[in-house]
């Protein structure tokens, strides 16, 4: 059972914007950055996001990261078909000391 | 850019045990921790250790302490995820990533565990 709660799902059509929420609480997200990732069925997850809102090289600028106190949320605007994945926030939890991941949120391009 | 490359798929039975490995291409170099995340059929990401490959260093998930054991050979640039006796309920993609971002991800491993 994570700490970190997603919405299970969002539908979007090509070109629109999508905003996922990751959920948690002071001992992860409030004193942590938070990391993001996607996942294509069949592969390995890929780094989007680190440190909140920190792009790695390669990664478009249509994906974007942000943090308010225990919560923290992905935005994907442009969508286009290959967006189509699941997505997971990460962070430390101090109180855990361990690492958690989020429910994950898989996101259907109609 | 660290490069994580995993064992391949295994097929055992319940009560045996099994090691995979992950080698990097220059976390023995560079300092780099590494990670082990499973992910069961159907199911969202688990967080299972980290290990400094310099010192050997492990912390574990308190849901896997004491079920894996994690260690790693600097010298060949590879950590292991271990275990003594399999259940069914270890059937799971395995991953290595690098860390502190999960930047680098292994291909994964296939366990299947049939009791």
């Amino acid at each position: 059972q994570s700490v970190l709660t997603q919405p299970p799902s969002a539908s979007v059509t090509p070109g629109q914007r999508v905003t996922i929420s990751c959920s948690g609480s002071n001992s992860n997200i409030g004193r942590n950055s938070v990391n993001w990732f996607l996942q294509v069925p069949g592969t390995a997850p890929k780094l989007l996001i680190y440190t909140d809102n920190q792009r790695p090289s390669g990664v478009p600028d249509r994906f974007s990261g942000s943090k308010s106190g225990t919560s923290a949320s992905l935005a994907i605007s442009g969508l286009q078909s290959e967006d189509e994945a699941v997505y997971y926030c990460a962070t430390w939890d101090d109180s855990l000391n361990g690492y958690v991941f989020g429910t994950g949120t898989k996101v259907t391009v109609l | 850019e660290v490069r994580l490359v995993q064992s391949g798929p295994e097929v055992k039975k319940a009560g045996e045990s099994l090691r995979i490995f992950c080698q990097g291409s220059q976390f023995s170099v560079t300092g780099y921790w590494l990670a082990w995340v499973r992910q069961m059929p159907g199911k969202g990401l688990e967080w299972v250790a980290r290990i400094d490959p310099g010192d050997s260093h492990t912390i574990y998930s308190p849901s896997f302490q004491g079920r894996v054991t994690v260690t790693a050979d600097r010298s060949t640039s590879t950590a292991y995820l271990e275990w003594s006796h399999l259940k069914a309920s270890d059937t799971a993609m395995y991953y290595c990533a690098s860390l502190p971002y999960f930047d680098n991800w292994g291909q994964g491993t296939l366990v299947t565990v049939s009791s």
